[in-house]
C-alpha cells in the first residue's frame, strides 16, 4: 500500500520561511504525480492552495509556493503570517483515477 | 459560483449502510471533464480519498475500501451519492465531497463536510 509521508509538525516564526515536504514510502515524487497542497484549519473544510506541483489556486497569496525538492514535493511558506497556522496536506495522483493523501503537517506560527 | 454540500445521517449503528448525498451547483456532471470525489477525515486524523465519479460514468475507488463503496450520480438533480456498506465505528469521520480540478489530478472546490458517527 502506498504511503505518502509528511513531517508531523513544524514551527515557524512570524515572517519566517518554512518548507514542508511530501514523500513516497517507496520511490520518488515527480511532477508526474501532480502533487497538490491543501490547507485546513480546525473545524473547516480543506482549502486548495497548490495544484500540478506549483500552480497557485485562485486567490492564494504568493507567499505559498510549490516545487519538487530532491525526491519529494514541497510547499514553501515565505513570510509566514499568524493565519497560516493550520494543517497542511499533500495529495499525489497515482494514475487510474486514484489519489493518495499525505499524513499531514501541523504548522505553528509563533 | 461553485458550491457543494453534503447531506445524510449524523448517527448510524454498526453494520448499517451509510448513504451520503452531495448536492452541488455551478457546474454539471453532464459536461465533459467534470468529476466529483468523496473524501473523509476521522476525528484528529488525516484526510483519506474514497471514490470518484466522472461525467462519463467512470467510477474509481480507494483500493482498501473498494468492496464497501458505491458512488453514483443523478445528473439532472446535480447530485452524487456515496454508499458504504457494513459500517463500523472506525468509519466515524467527517465526509467531504469535492469537485475534481479539470486536469483530473487534484481537488478545487470542497463541501463543508458532514460528521457521521457510528456507534451502537
Amino acid at each position: 500500500q502506498t504511503v505518502v509521508t509528511q513531517e508531523p509538525s513544524f514551527s515557524v516564526s512570524p515572517g519566517g520561511t518554512v518548507t514542508l515536504t511530501c514523500g513516497l514510502s517507496s520511490g520518488s515524487v515527480s511532477t508526474g504525480y501532480y502533487p497538490s497542497w491543501y490547507q485546513q484549519t480546525p473545524g473547516q473544510a480543506p482549502r486548495t492552495l497548490i495544484y500540478s506541483t506549483n500552480t497557485r489556486s485562485s486567490g492564494v497569496p504568493d507567499r505559498f509556493s510549490g516545487s519538487i525538492l530532491g525526491n519529494k514535493a514541497a510547499l514553501t511558506i515565505t513570510g509566514a503570517q499568524a493565519d497560516d497556522e493550520s494543517d497542511y496536506y499533500c495529495v499525489l495522483y497515482m494514475g487510474g483515477g486514484i489519489y493518495v493523501f499525505g499524513t499531514g503537517t501541523k504548522v505553528t506560527v509563533l | 459560483q461553485v458550491t457543494l454540500k453534503e447531506s445524510g445521517p449524523a448517527l448510524l449503528k454498526p453494520t448499517q449502510t451509510l448513504t451520503l448525498t452531495c448536492t452541488f451547483s455551478g457546474f454539471s456532471l453532464s459536461t465533459s471533464g467534470v468529476r466529483v470525489s468523496w473524501i473523509r477525515q476521522p476525528p484528529g486524523k488525516a484526510l483519506e480519498w474514497l471514490a470518484r465519479i466522472d461525467w462519463d460514468d467512470d467510477e474509481f475507488y480507494s483500493t482498501s475500501l473498494k468492496t464497501r463503496l458505491t458512488i453514483s450520480k443523478d445528473t439532472p438533480k446535480n447530485q452524487v451519492v456515496l454508499t458504504m456498506t457494513n459500517i463500523d465505528p472506525v468509519d466515524t469521520a467527517t465526509y467531504y465531497c469535492a469537485r475534481v480540478h479539470s486536469s483530473g489530478h487534484s481537488f478545487d472546490y470542497w463541501g463543508q463536510g458532514i460528521l457521521v458517527t457510528v456507534s451502537s
